[in-house]
């Protein structure tokens, strides 16, 4: 079974520069969530989706980040501008509908320089 | 809102040793409860999870943990640990009936000494 796949694996970018990042859900679920992993933090949902549609985005940091899901297979999360402070691992998960635990993509690395 | 609470931040046991790991969580109503497991450069694993019924359930790899509500605790125990459960260790809530989004503890790296 294919798992939650993102994209790319690690990403190296400078200040100011826009960062898009990729996830593809397990397919048929109905739910999927973005989290953001620091050393400071630890792990912290950024924004939720159910069937497409933004249910919860209130830990979104700022402005500049923002998450699209046109269809159900698919999702971004962008960030533009940049900022050294957005250095974090960025995970996607996916789960079904009512009580199914979510499942993990293996993450994107991303460094701000 | 909820709030997740892992007491140990670093743990290091010998090879056998017998592991608990703190989890405390605040929240009023009811709910789900998870432990997942990242092995160094991988991405999170589902060890364990409740959500009703007995309060003792067991996961994966031999961990297994105990809910108790009224100690707001979910405790993660395993009896011999294994060089291979050296990982970084967190557990999460949610509220109970619903797909939220989780809410993580900031985690426990746990270290097995051969």
């Amino acid at each position: 079974d294919a798992g939650v796949i993102q994209s790319p694996r690690h990403e190296v970018t400078e200040m100011g520069q826009e960062v898009t990042l990729r996830c593809k859900p397990i397919s048929g679920h109905d739910y999927l969530f973005w989290y953001r992993q620091t050393m400071m933090r630890g792990l912290e949902l950024l924004i939720y989706f159910n069937n497409n549609v933004p249910i919860d985005d209130s830990g979104m940091p700022e402005d500049r980040f923002s998450a699209k899901m046109p269809n159900a297979s698919f999702s971004t999360l962008k960030i533009q501008p940049s900022e050294p402070r957005d250095s974090a691992v960025y995970f996607c998960a996916s789960s079904l509908a009512g009580l199914s635990p979510q499942h993990f993509g293996d993450g994107t690395r991303l460094s701000i320089l | 809102a909820q709030s997740v609470s892992q007491h140990n931040h670093h743990v290091i046991l010998s090879e056998a040793a017998s592991l608990e790991l703190g989890c405390n969580y605040s929240y009023g109503g009811t709910v789900n409860l998870f432990w997942y497991v990242q092995y160094p450069g991988q991405h999170l694993q589902l060890l364990l999870k409740y959500f009703s019924g007995d309060p003792l359930v067991k996961g994966i790899k031999g961990f297994e943990a105990e809910f108790i509500k009224s100690k707001f605790s979910f405790n993660l125990r395993k009896p011999s640990v294994q060089w291979s459960d050296t990982a970084e260790y967190f557990c999460a809530v949610r509220s109970g009936g619903g797909a939220d989004g989780l809410t993580f503890g900031k985690g426990t790296h746990l270290i097995i000494q051969p």
